[in-house]
């Protein structure tokens, strides 16, 4: 079975900061990657995604993802957040032959401080 | 296009009680999956129904079961509840390769 895994529970960083958060998967197939953030009190939003093709991926408010194949990884980052940012981002994996079953990682809550 | 929506939003219930929870897909949208987020176990793939039959299941007890109508629209059931089964569920719908997720339902065990 695949597993999603995320280094960081939780990240505190200063408005401004780059921001980098860890994915590793376990999968010897095919995946497709995606990366969801949960704002407090709202519900789960696509950040970015990636199917195939050029593993740097951009998705909305200024985030990019890289797949890299090798090392079964799909890091998240940013280069200056705000603090509107803060929020829990999750990492998700999903084997591109079955259907539309996710496995989320933990999931990382990041603070940023104004 | 309107988002997933899930009724109702919070529910209280009592051990041993069963609960059903519903959720209606973006317009178009075939395939809709179902989630458990809880702190301590994050976020688990019930199952997920397209074009009304079940497709996957997750490491669920067979206590969790669903089910989706013609129209997309799909319920989620719990039987004999547990106190562990108090969590956020969460309904994703589909049209070809990416999940949308809706506000989900926070059920209370007690």
């Amino acid at each position: 079975a695949q597993s999603v895994s995320q280094h960081n529970h939780h990240v505190i960083l200063s408005e401004a900061a780059s921001l980098e958060l860890g994915c590793n998967y376990s999968y010897g197939g095919t995946v497709n990657l995606f990366w969801y953030v949960q704002y407090p009190g709202q519900h789960l939003q696509l950040l970015l995604k990636y199917f195939s093709g050029d593993p740097l991926v951009k998705g909305i408010k200024g985030f990019e993802a890289e797949f890299i194949k090798s090392k079964f990884s799909f890091n998240l980052r940013k280069p200056s957040v705000q603090w509107s940012d803060t929020a829990e981002y999750f990492c998700a994996v999903r084997p591109s032959a079955a259907g539309n079953k996710l496995t989320f990682g933990g999931g990382t809550r990041v603070l940023v401080k104004p | 296009k309107a988002g997933v929506t899930q009724t109702p939003r919070y529910l209280i219930k009592t051990r041993g009680q069963q609960v059903t929870l519903s959720c209606s897909p973006i317009s178009g949208h075939r395939s809709v999956s179902w989630y458990q987020q809880t702190p301590g176990q994050g976020l688990q793939f019930l199952f997920e129904y397209f074009s009304e039959t079940q497709r996957n299941k997750g490491n669920f007890p067979g206590r969790f079961s669903g089910r989706q109508f013609s129209n997309s629209r799909s319920e989620m059931n719990v039987s004999t509840l547990e106190l562990g089964d108090s969590a956020l569920y969460l309904c994703a719908s589909s049209g070809e390769e990416t999940q949308y997720f809706g506000p989900g339902t926070r059920l209370l065990v007690l």
